[in-house]
């Protein structure tokens, strides 16, 4: 069955500093990738996906996530944040024969001026 | 615009008292799900849907009742609420691209149960 870790519950970093939030999955078929942002005392959004194609997904607001399928992850990066980041990340997964999405439990980044 | 609408946003209930938590979308989606969201815990999947009539358990669906009788809402129902059903519930959309189903999340319903 298919399961999704993030392996930090919280990630403090420095604005301006760059940022990794790690996302490993467990899955014996193919998957569909998400992450999804929740900015405070909001609904989540979707951030990037990956689907097929280039294993570099890129979003609109400089995060990218590398799709990894030997070390089955899907890291969140971004080589600068911004105070306006602050947000819980989760990342989910679909496998690509079931409709059911699986997400993680959420990292929560916080930016330290 | 498009989007996923929830009412009541904030709902403080006692023991016992059922209550609707509505949810409708204006995006013609066929997939709909309600998550609840708990400190740690992360979302897990209450119940979805794949079309209207046709709805099936996620992973935490006790205590919980759904229906589907128009393809735009998909309301949460909850006969007798009890303490740990307090919780943020989320209701999502989803748009199939090419097979993957691309959320488009409610802002949320934050309940509490007495």
């Amino acid at each position: 069955a298919q399961s999704v870790t993030q392996l930090d519950s919280q990630v403090p970093v420095f604005e301006e500093a760059p940022v990794e939030l790690r996302c490993n999955y467990s899955s014996s078929v193919s998957v569909y990738l998400f992450w999804y942002v929740q900015y405070p005392n909001q609904g989540l959004q979707l951030l990037l996906k990956y689907l097929s194609g280039s294993t570099l997904v890129e979003s609109i607001n400089g995060f990218e996530a590398e799709f990894n399928k030997s070390q089955t992850s899907f890291h969140l990066r971004k080589p600068s944040v911004h105070i306006s980041d602050t947000a819980e990340y989760f990342c989910a997964v679909q496998e690509n024969r079931d409709d059911k999405i699986i997400f993680g439990k959420g990292t929560r980044l916080h930016i330290l001026p | 615009e498009a989007q996923v609408t929830q009412n009541p946003r904030y709902l403080i209930t006692v023991t016992g008292k059922k209550l609707t938590v509505t949810c409708s979308q204006n995006m013609n989606h066929e997939y709909m799900s309600w998550y609840r969201q708990d400190p740690g815990l992360g979302l897990r999947q209450i119940y979805y849907s794949m079309n209207v009539e046709v709805t099936d358990k996620g992973d935490v669906p006790e205590g919980y009742k759904v229906s589907r009788k128009e393809k735009r809402n998909f309301p949460l129902i909850l006969e007798s609420p009890s303490p740990n059903q307090t919780s943020l519930y989320f209701c999502a959309s989803s748009l199939t691209v090419g097979g993957a189903n691309v959320l488009t999340f409610g802002a949320g319903s934050r309940l509490t149960v007495l």
